[in-house]
């Protein structure tokens, strides 16, 4: 199946620090793709969705300037959580929508712990 | 993008068929259905999907009711490995969202 990498794969930071996750796709383009969170012992919850070229777009009740999207390829776009608190502490996993295959593939999932 | 309702839980023995239910009632014409797994702190696999026929691959098979409003996966020998939460999702194929219920967390007990 289709390889798509996080990095880091887990991050501690300081309260009001920020941090940036990065999503590749290593063996094929993308066309969309996505963001999820999952809190302990709970689903995912999709927080957005990009274009490559284009500005994400934001489900109801996430921030757009608290978690800053950047879709600058069809293989890479990358996650900011800028200025962030304990209760960003989080799951994050991005997700490849393939252009050739029409399927969605995910990460590993990096691992926020805001201290 | 039409919900789906699964069990929260279930348990198989190691072995045996693993048979997962999925209510979509409310499926539009043009929507799949999708299942995923997810194993503890790991990002979701992808398992398995299908529009109305039954579809088999290497992990799992997929039987859709003639009327789609249900499904079911079955993983023909589970394993310890199969140990997760399974989630169906519906959604069009092209450019459709993957929208994740609660899915069903299968235990597997040897």
């Amino acid at each position: 199946g289709a390889v798509v990498s996080q990095h880091p794969s887990w991050v501690i930071c300081k309260s009001g620090t920020s941090v940036k996750i990065e999503c590749r796709s290593l063996d094929f383009q993308a066309t969309t793709m996505f963001w999820y969170r999952q809190f302990p012992k709970q689903s995912l919850m999709l927080m957005a969705t990009s274009n490559e070229g284009s500005k994400a777009t934001y489900e109801q009740g996430v921030e757009k300037d608290k978690f800053l999207i950047n879709h600058a390829s069809l293989t890479l776009s990358t996650l900011t959580v800028t200025s962030a608190h304990p209760e960003d502490s989080s799951f994050y996993i991005c997700s490849f929508f393939a252009r050739d295959s029409y399927e969605q593939y995910f990460g590993p999932g990096t691992r926020l712990t805001v201290t | 993008d039409a919900k789906t309702t699964q069990p929260t839980s279930m348990d198989c023995a190691e072995g045996r068929a693993a048979n997962l239910p999925c209510n979509h009632s409310t499926i539009s014409g043009n929507e799949y259905v999708y299942w995923y797994r997810q194993i503890h702190s790991q990002g979701p696999q992808y398992i398995i999907h299908g529009l109305k026929n039954n579809e088999t691959n290497e992990m799992a098979s997929l039987i859709i009711t003639e009327d789609r409003k249900s499904s079911t996966l079955i993983l023909p020998h589970a394993t310890l490995r199969d140990t997760a939460v399974y989630y169906c999702i519906v959604r069009v194929r092209q450019g459709g969202k993957l929208i994740f219920g609660q899915g069903t967390e299968l235990s597997v007990k040897p």
